[in-house]
């Protein structure tokens, strides 16, 4: 079964740094992109980034260039999403999913809760 | 990135048909036959119930069909039941950002 499993939820302080996760299972995880999804309290889902884990290769929204960073590690199949310095807007429900083809991403990760709050 | 245009809302009885819009540009919608749906019902993660257009995964109803007319894509539930209550969303490929892809603002589907 094809799986993609993030990690556990987050409580953070603003400014500081956090990375989550999300393991991909069930397929070969190096030749398949990666995209992240972010979806603010009550709000839809917008695109933040795709990684390619072969070779790293990586394409941000323009709204969320610089903001945030999309890494990955084939060697234990698992992508991530890093923030460095956080803000309260940055709470949310973030997923990862698994691109099939051209338009559509499936599966998805459960999601990761981030909740930025001093 | 500008999202693709969708009703905030739309609503059907049991048992009866509804379509939802989703309106891009030719250089996303228009331009390629890559688009997708998204169910989601609340606290749970996306659903892909339509890609391509109008292809349909396994395991997914046929009471969910996809089409497209110029530069919008549209997705028709037949036969409404009170499950398919949830928000909807597209998403097509894009050639006009530094990410290919590109999501609607959504569609609260409601089932009276």
């Amino acid at each position: 079964e094809v799986q993609l499993v993030q990690s556990g939820a987050e409580v953070k302080k603003p400014g500081e740094s956090l990375k989550i996760s999300c393991m991909g299972s069930g397929y070969r995880f190096t030749t398949y992109w990666i995209g992240w999804v972010r979806q603010m309290p009550g709000k839809g889902l917008e695109w933040m980034g795709v990684i390619y884990p072969g070779d790293s290769d990586t394409r941000y929204s323009p709204s969320f260039q610089g903001q945030v960073t999309i890494s990955a590690d084939k060697s234990i199949s698992t992508a991530y999403l890093q923030w460095g310095s956080l803000k309260a807007s940055d709470t949310g429900i973030y997923y990862c999913a698994r691109r099939g083809g051209n338009d559509w991403f499936d599966p998805w990760g459960q999601g990761t809760l981030v909740t930025v709050s001093s | 990135q500008s999202a693709l245009t969708q009703p905030a809302s739309v609503s059907g009885s049991p048992g009866q048909s509804i379509t939802i819009s989703c309106t891009g540009t030719s250089s996303d919608v228009g331009g390629y036959n890559y688009v997708s749906w998204y169910q989601q019902h609340p606290g749970k993660a996306p659903k892909l119930m339509i890609y391509e257009v109008s292809k349909r995964p396994s395991g997914v109803s046929n009471r969910f069909s996809g089409s497209k007319s110029g530069n919008t894509a549209s997705l028709t539930i037949s036969g409404l039941q009170a499950e398919d209550e949830a928000d909807y969303y597209c998403s097509s490929y894009t050639s006009s950002s530094t990410l290919d892809v590109v999501f609607g603002g959504g569609t609260k589907l409601t089932v009276l």
